[in-house]
């Protein structure tokens, strides 16, 4: 069965540094694209990033450039998002999602369960 | 504010049909494929419709997708109880070099 499974929840303060994963398992984990998707309390959707574990490519939304690093360990078949200093805002779901073969571009057509941050002093 | 513009609402009874519109730009929707997603209540979203029209496997054919210019549709007959949940689009848009999504919707069967 193909699956990513996430990270469980995490509660940190304002200013602490922050790294969750993302396994992937049931393909061929460096073929597929790796996305990370944030949803804020009651909100929607966003596109924060893309990675392609088999030279580790990534691309990153304009929004999230510099606030977040993605990046991945092919070796164990995981994706990780990582914050240096998080901030109350950063409090979210996140999504981990498999994107296509190819290109940046295609659906998610996988996702994980998600892994809620909050960050409170 | 999100690239891609939804309405935030839609309802219908039990059996009825019921579009989604997703309006974009020639960035986004206007040259490139839409991509929908279904997120139940407390869920991962779950991908609906890929590639414009194109159900993957197990998704019921009550779920239909379409596209025209810089906009799409998501259509759901036969609409059922189940169906009830936030509905998003989504497209790769070139300038932001980066997948955009649309706002949400939220169906509820009445």
């Amino acid at each position: 069965e193909v699956q990513l499974v996430q990270s469980g929840a995490e509660v940190k303060k304002p200013g602490e540094s922050l790294k969750i994963s993302c396994k992937g398992s049931g393909y061929s984990f460096t073929s597929y694209w790796i996305g990370w998707v944030r949803q804020m309390p009651g909100k929607g959707l966003e596109w924060m990033g893309i990675i392609y574990p088999g030279d580790s490519d990534t691309r990153y939304s304009p929004s999230f450039q510099g606030q977040v690093t993605i990046s991945a360990d092919k070796s164990i078949s995981t994706a990780y998002l990582q914050w240096s200093s998080l901030k109350a805002s950063d409090t979210a779901m996140y999504y981990c999602a498999r994107g296509g073969g190819y290109y940046p571009t295609d659906a998610f057509d996988i996702w994980g369960q998600g892994t809620m941050v909050t960050v409170s002093s | 504010q999100s690239v891609l513009t939804q309405p935030p609402s839609a309802s219908g009874t039990p059996g009825q049909r019921v579009t989604i519109s997703c309006s974009g730009s020639s960035s986004n929707i206007g040259s490139n494929t839409v991509n929908w997603y279904q997120q139940l209540p407390g869920t991962a979203p779950k991908l609906l419709i890929y590639s414009n029209n194109q159900r993957p496997s197990g998704v019921p054919d009550r779920f239909s997708g379409s596209k025209s210019g810089t906009s799409a549709s998501l259509a759901i007959s036969g609409l059922q109880s189940e169906d009830e949940a936030d509905y998003y689009c989504a497209a790769w848009d070139d300038s932001l070099n980066g997948q955009v999504f649309g706002g949400g919707t939220k169906l509820t069967v009445l």
